[in-house]
């Protein structure tokens, strides 16, 4: 059971232009969501984050939407840069007494093309 | 610099032989977890741990051992009851008793079996 789901494998875009990635969730109790960023062969590092009392959060060029009563969260990037392409993984935590217990999405490739 | 390093970055194995990946942090976190990574997948968790002697097996455990003598250290072994265990593998911590934080990555062991 995909309790986190990224549906679009990839996306690719013109520099300087929107990037808007998107992930659903299944699991109500998930209280914290992040996007995380990654190179092939190297581990992911941390992008951007949002906690459930809150519907956005912005970061530089990152923004992050969530939508809770549609379950439904959204990674848009403003504006994109060559330099953005990897795969983007969203994920989710149900908190509790470790928030590293992440469930993970497909994970989106991201490719801006100059 | 505060970090997590996996060793080694690759590693062949032959079918039937047990393999230990090393996983080791600096950032004082008492939570560390181990993932796996597949080809379109997202990142799945096989086991973590909150404190120091005391593990819990995470969604795919199955053939799959750790170890937790030091707050540092966090070991996978990969035993030959893994059906397949060519995957990259990726090691995480981050701290615990915290809401709304981050886990933090390693730069991940590729495993191959010959």
């Amino acid at each position: 059971d995909q309790q986190v789901k990224q549906n679009s494998p990839s996306l690719s875009v013109q520099e300087g232009r929107i990037s808007i990635l998107n992930c659903d969730y299944t699991n109500s109790m998930f209280d914290y969501f992040l996007w995380y960023k990654k190179y092939p062969a190297e581990g992911p590092t941390f992008l951007i984050s949002i906690s459930s009392i809150k519907d956005k959060n912005e970061d530089g060029r990152f923004t992050v939407f969530l939508n809770k009563s549609a379950k439904h969260l959204s990674l848009h990037i403003v504006p994109s840069q060559p330099g953005d392409s990897a795969v983007y993984f969203c994920a989710a935590t149900a908190g509790g007494t470790s928030y590293g217990k992440l469930t993970f999405g497909q994970g989106t490739i991201l490719t801006v093309h100059p | 610099d505060g970090g997590i390093t996996q060793s080694p970055k690759y590693l062949f194995r032959k079918e039937g032989q047990n393999v230990t990946l090393s996983c080791e942090q600096n950032l004082n976190h008492d939570a560390m977890y181990w993932y796996r990574q597949d080809p379109g997948q997202g990142l799945r968790l096989i086991y973590y741990s909150q404190i120091v002697n005391d593990f819990q097996k995470g969604d795919i455990a199955e053939g799959y051992s750790v170890s937790r003598e030091k707050k540092e250290s966090f070991p996978l072994t990969v035993t030959s009851a893994q059906k397949n265990p060519t995957a990259f593998y990726l090691c995480a911590s981050s701290p615990t008793g915290q809401r709304n934080t981050e886990a933090f990555f390693g730069q991940g062991t590729r495993l191959t079996v010959v």
